[in-house]
């Protein structure tokens, strides 16, 4: 019963590829996010979607895009994968975007090469 | 810049000895959450604090939120292996809008 699911949870790739990595949660929850965990362990948000729009995007590359088919979904997509683009990404999800607790995915370890 | 400050960034502990992290914010925070990540796992939420002064504690885990909700702090006692991993203090505002993670404080124990 995985609250927050996302897949792949490795990913080995070479730079100059296009990923995704998708996103689920059987919450109900309205808003959904995604973080970048790098290897000093800040979690820096990325996106945040709540009922499938688009309401936080912080300074990321626009190599980077997300898409919300619906509230229960959130991918995200990467073009032309760069070595910095190396880390975990968490997808999460909350009731609200008002400060409520946040669920973690288990996290999609990217790794370029 | 960063509006959730957490110190220490490391930390590294004797098996039975406690310790205490801290989280600070130079606005007044409507709350703040403490999560877990264990090594090679995901955070996972410990405890909310809404009002001034609050004191909230889970087993050896001890949580306070400052008079002017400014600050907290989490006290873990008799620190067990168990307890290894980064803890995370997160805090909102009603004009962020959204939770600001501290950067987290990364502990390791030895036996």
């Amino acid at each position: 019963d995985t609250a927050v699911s996302q897949t792949p949870k490795y990913l080995v790739t070479q730079m100059g590829n296009d990923k995704s990595i998708k996103c689920e949660q059987n919450l109900g929850h309205d808003t959904m996010y995604w973080y970048k965990q790098d290897s000093k362990k800040f979690l820096k948000i990325m996106f945040s979607y709540n009922n499938k729009e688009l309401i936080i995007n912080e300074t990321v590359p626009n190599r980077f895009s997300p898409k919300s088919p619906d509230k229960a979904h959130l991918n995200l997509h990467i073009n032309s994968l760069e070595l910095g683009d190396s880390a975990v990404y968490f997808c999460a999800s909350s009731q609200t975007i008002s400060g409520n607790t946040i669920y973690f995915g288990e996290g999609s370890w990217l790794t370029v090469v | 810049g960063q509006q959730v400050m957490q110190i220490p960034q490391y930390q590294h502990v004797q098996e039975g000895e406690d310790f205490t992290t801290y989280c600070n914010s130079s606005t007044t925070l409507s709350n703040i959450q403490w999560y877990k990540q264990r090594p090679g796992g995901h955070p996972v939420f410990l405890i909310q604090l809404v009002k001034s002064g609050e004191v909230k504690k889970q087993k050896r885990l001890t949580f306070q939120f400052g008079e002017a909700k400014k600050n907290s702090s989490l006290h873990i006692t008799a620190t067990q292996t168990t307890d290894v991993g980064t803890y995370f203090c997160a805090g909102t505002t009603d004009s962020w809008g959204k939770l600001q993670f501290g950067a987290g404080t990364q502990v390791v124990v030895t036996p």
